[in-house]
């Protein structure tokens, strides 16, 4: 079973719709979590870091549910800029235990 | 200059070459990775070095040799090749600490002939 899985998309949404990715994780001893976005053929950029509580970032809010091993990304207000793939990432508490999700792509048409 | 530099960005080599890849980071941080990328795959492991001691080999073949004179350089040797090794080569670094955060360099997109 992967650490961290995704589902590939792609997402194809119009402009200005509100969109929600799900990633799932494994071991339930993961400690952090964090959205990165990924152009193509451009290196993996950290979009937020997820916390508990949850966290929003302008149009970008980020969710983690521990009892179901679950984080997620809401996008609102969709822009054209917003198309790219998304990566998941679980920390397992260790500065050399990152797990990539292979990452979900977002297609936003005008 | 700040952030993660990496240096070739692209490089195109036979499978008798050897070149090297390089990495630099100017965040302070103490861990450094490298990452393939192969097309439409997900990133995958290579090495982890922290305060200049690889704590990581993801089983990969020894054609890769990673070096790190120190927390801010990172190399990968690169020697006999395969055409199969063609991909996006990442570094990243972070802070040693549970939990911190990577941030990537741009990449070196090589390609074996």
């Amino acid at each position: 079973r992967k650490e961290v899985e995704q589902d590939p998309g792609p997402f194809n949404v119009p402009e200005g719709a509100t969109v929600a990715f799900n990633c799932t994780y494994s071991n339930s001893a993961s400690q952090s979590f964090f959205w990165y976005r990924q152009d193509c053929r451009k290196e993996p950029k950290l979009l937020m870091s997820v916390y508990s509580s949850g966290n929003e970032d302008g149009r970008f809010t980020a969710q983690l549910n521990r009892a179901s091993q679950y984080i997620s990304l809401l996008i609102r207000d969709s822009k054209l800029s917003d198309s790219a793939t998304y990566l998941c990432v679980v920390n397992i508490g260790n500065f050399n235990k990152f797990y990539f999700g292979s990452g979900t792509k977002l297609n936003v048409k005008p | 200059e700040t952030g993660v530099t990496q240096t070739p960005r692209h490089l195109v080599m036979g499978m008798t070459n050897k070149k090297s890849l390089k990495c630099e980071q100017h965040l302070g941080h103490n861990a450094m990775y490298w990452y393939k990328q192969s097309a439409k795959k997900p990133l995958e492991l290579m090495f982890v070095y922290s305060l200049e001691e690889r704590v990581e080999n993801n089983s990969v073949p020894s054609r890769f040799s990673p070096e790190c004179p120190n927390s801010s350089h990172l190399f990968l040797h690169l020697h006999t090749l395969q055409p199969e090794d063609s991909a996006l080569y990442l570094c990243a670094s972070s802070q040693a600490r549970r939990g911190g955060e990577q941030y990537f360099g741009p990449g070196t997109r090589l390609t074996v002939t």
